[in-house]
């Protein structure tokens, strides 16, 4: 069974700060993606890592993939309230199936 | 592109009916879509992998019977859950996995059973 382990599982942050969360699994995945989901809404894709080393960024948001591809790190730079959600890392399994980490609820305090 | 409607978003039915719930790619075709489940604060959970034109694969511990999955094109899928009780109140969330094999996720459904 594949598992990924996501850390922090929440972080409370003020303004400004800067945050990583952590996703870590004895597994290899062929991809890894990560999502932010709103309360009542689904997950909205923000990145896919492909390649093992592979780094990605998004604004403030930069993505790493392990050199392994068992593991990636999201970090936030200078939070803001609009950051504020629950991050979700997920990885490709078999069957092209998703296996998702328990989530990291983020909130940043202005 | 790439969107995924659910239909109903929320819905609150008494315990012992069943309540459908349909899942749609609106602007790709979805060789694969996928159920899941999720409960407040936590992570989603697979349910089921449904295929279109066979018969649904479902996770350890999820019963065939107890959610009922229909994929009659390549367009919809649609979870029925039969004879509910409150413990399946949840968040259910459909994606959709097009040619690129990327899932592309629904906006969930709320249900909430009385």
């Amino acid at each position: 069974t594949q598992l990924l382990e996501q850390s922090p599982q929440f972080l409370s942050i003020q303004e400004g700060e800067n945050l990583t969360v952590y996703c870590n699994s004895s597994s290899v995945f062929s991809s890894l993606q990560w999502y932010r989901q709103e309360p009542g809404e689904g997950p909205v894709l923000l990145v896919t890592v492909v390649t093992g080393g592979e780094v990605k960024k998004l604004k403030r948001l930069t993505f790493q993939f392990g050199d392994a591809r068992k593991d990636s790190s999201l970090h936030i730079t200078a939070a803001q309230p609009g950051d504020t959600g629950l991050y979700l890392c997920a990885g490709e399994g078999y069957g092209n199936k998703l296996v998702f980490g328990a989530g990291t609820i983020l909130r940043v305090k202005s | 592109g790439a969107v995924v409607s659910q239909h109903p978003s929320w819905v609150i039915c008494k315990s012992g009916t069943s309540v459908k719930i349909e899942c749609r790619s609106l602007d790709f075709q979805a060789t694969t879509m996928f159920w899941y489940r999720q409960f407040p604060k936590q992570s989603l959970m697979l349910m089921a992998t449904s295929n279109e034109g066979s018969k649904a694969t479902y996770e350890q511990g999820v019963e065939k019977d107890k959610f009922l999955i229909n994929h009659a094109s390549l367009t919809l899928s649609t979870l029925t859950v039969t004879s509910a009780h409150p413990e399946d109140s949840s968040f259910y969330i459909c994606s959709a996995d097009g040619f690129t094999d990327t899932q592309y996720f629904g906006p969930g459904t709320r249900l909430t059973v009385l």
